[in-house]
């Protein structure tokens, strides 16, 4: 399974546009990104995935380049309530025990 | 509310103590999955279940620890005698892999926070 690098924290404003970035060097042909939100005393939620380009849902989009060694989550316009921890995730799947290795993650901080 | 749910939310117990917790997974759901996390970390695999075989058991997953899906619905994770270091967020979580799809979406449960004293 992949190996995921991102940054421990991140400061933002109310209404900024965020972006956090996760190094995957080691990425599978096969393998998926995931992004997971973990808000204190909360199990992770889904964000979104993706598997190359650009992905969007209506909380975030990812940003996958050619070489899929890297993703961006982007977050439009963040409030308060997206002050979370936000997990980076490669490699889980359907065809295998689709057990999720998660890292420390970026733990966000929105500012008013 | 038809999301996972587990049961106790806080769990207190003094060291030595066994302890059960119960995770009920989204309905139709034939994966379920327990997680532990502690303080700053992000959440460790323990064990898995396709219906009701447990299929994969992590090393973190010592003698003490049990977990059984009897019926392939809810399933429970009981730790025997307790120590200080099982203090954590027990974390469940269930999916079911679309047919034919690549992958799958884990949903999480609140968890469960054990206290050993």
């Amino acid at each position: 399974l992949a190996k995921t690098t991102q940054p421990i924290s991140m400061d933002s404003y109310e209404g900024q546009e965020v972006n956090i970035t996760c190094s995957h060097n080691n990425i599978a042909t096969n393998d998926y990104i995931t992004w997971y939100q973990q808000f204190p005393s909360q199990g992770p939620r889904f964000i979104i995935q993706g598997y190359k380009t650009k992905v969007t849902n209506e909380v975030a989009s990812l940003f996958i380049p050619a070489d899929r060694k890297s993703s961006t989550l982007s977050l439009p316009r963040v409030s308060l309530s997206d002050t979370a921890v936000y997990y980076c995730l490669v490699g889980h799947g359907s065809s295998n025990t689709g057990k999720l290795i998660f890292g420390q993650g970026t733990t966000l901080q929105v500012k008013p | 509310d038809t999301g996972v749910s587990q049961n106790p939310r806080h769990k207190i117990t003094k060291r030595g103590q066994n302890v059960t917790f119960r995770c009920d997974p989204i309905s139709e759901h034939n994966r379920l999955y327990w997680y532990r996390q502690t303080l700053g970390q992000g959440p460790e695999f323990l064990t898995y279940f396709q219906n009701e075989a447990q299929l994969e058991k992590s090393r973190l997953l010592s003698d003490r620890f049990s977990a059984e899906r009897p019926k392939g619905s809810f399933s429970t994770l009981e730790i025997q005698r307790t120590e200080q270091g099982d203090s954590a967020m027990y974390l469940c979580a269930s999916s079911l892999p679309p047919e034919g799809a690549p992958t799958d979406t884990q949903y999480f449960g609140p968890g469960t926070r054990l206290t050993v004293l």
